[in-house]
């Protein structure tokens, strides 16, 4: 699948095929991650979370990466399906607040 | 286990009106939060609450304000509307307050709509 950045806010994908959306974040402070999933008319919904003592975390077809070098999150999503079509948002937490990307909208072509 | 409830779903009000939204955490958490979500601005922090206090509060104008009760459900107060409110506010809870390495779990939000 193609890989964006929060620059590209749109990401076409196969179904079946593999998806991968990017996250930069900027505080290097940031001691915690998450990825969200949000459909249309509904909230925000947790998909997977990562701390910053690791760099990798498999969920059921959800693999989140966490390079802290370059300060860059990715969610992988394998086997898309048309049912993963919806916008993701990452967010990190530094110190007690959540800060959240502006979003990727993942749109699964049949 | 019911999830975050937010109500109303949809609301309509006109400019310098005031508004209250309501927020029913998912049993158990004590820590509630609320964010403005604008297709412009994305998911803006609000305020959270945790234990009936206020840990926390982000960059809105004194208009906007909340309480939490001490069953944890939470309210948020929009006094003078202005047509920029216009936005789907949104409530997270979570066992413990931000910091503590634990996912905020969302309601679906309150669509607010000022003519």
């Amino acid at each position: 699948g193609e890989s964006v950045g929060l620059h590209l806010p749109t990401l076409s994908v196969q179904e079946g095929d593999n998806s991968i959306i990017n996250c930069a974040y900027s505080n290097s402070a940031s001691d915690y991650f998450i990825w969200y999933k949000q459909e249309s008319g509904k909230g925000p919904q947790f998909i997977i979370d990562i701390r910053s003592n690791m760099d990798k975390r498999q969920g059921q077809r959800v693999t989140v990466l966490l390079n802290k070098t370059v300060k860059h999150l990715s969610l992988q999503i394998a086997a898309t399906q048309p049912g993963d079509s919806a916008v993701y948002f990452c967010a990190e937490v530094t110190g007690n607040q959540f800060y959240f990307g502006t979003g990727t909208s993942l749109t699964v072509i049949p | 286990k019911a999830g975050v409830t937010q109500t109303p779903r949809y609301l309509i009000k006109t400019r310098g009106q005031q508004v209250t939204l309501s927020c029913s955490p998912i049993s158990g958490h004590r820590s509630v939060s609320w964010y403005q979500q604008t297709p412009g601005q994305g998911l803006q922090f609000l305020f959270e609450y945790f234990s009936e206090t206020q840990r926390n509060k982000g960059n809105f104008p004194g208009r906007f304000s909340g309480r939490q009760f001490s069953n944890s459900r939470s309210e948020m107060n929009v006094s003078t509307l202005e047509l920029g409110d216009s936005a789907l506010y949104l409530c997270a809870s979570s066992l413990f307050p931000t910091g503590s390495s634990q996912p905020q779990h969302f309601g679906d939000g309150t669509r607010l709509s000022i003519l």
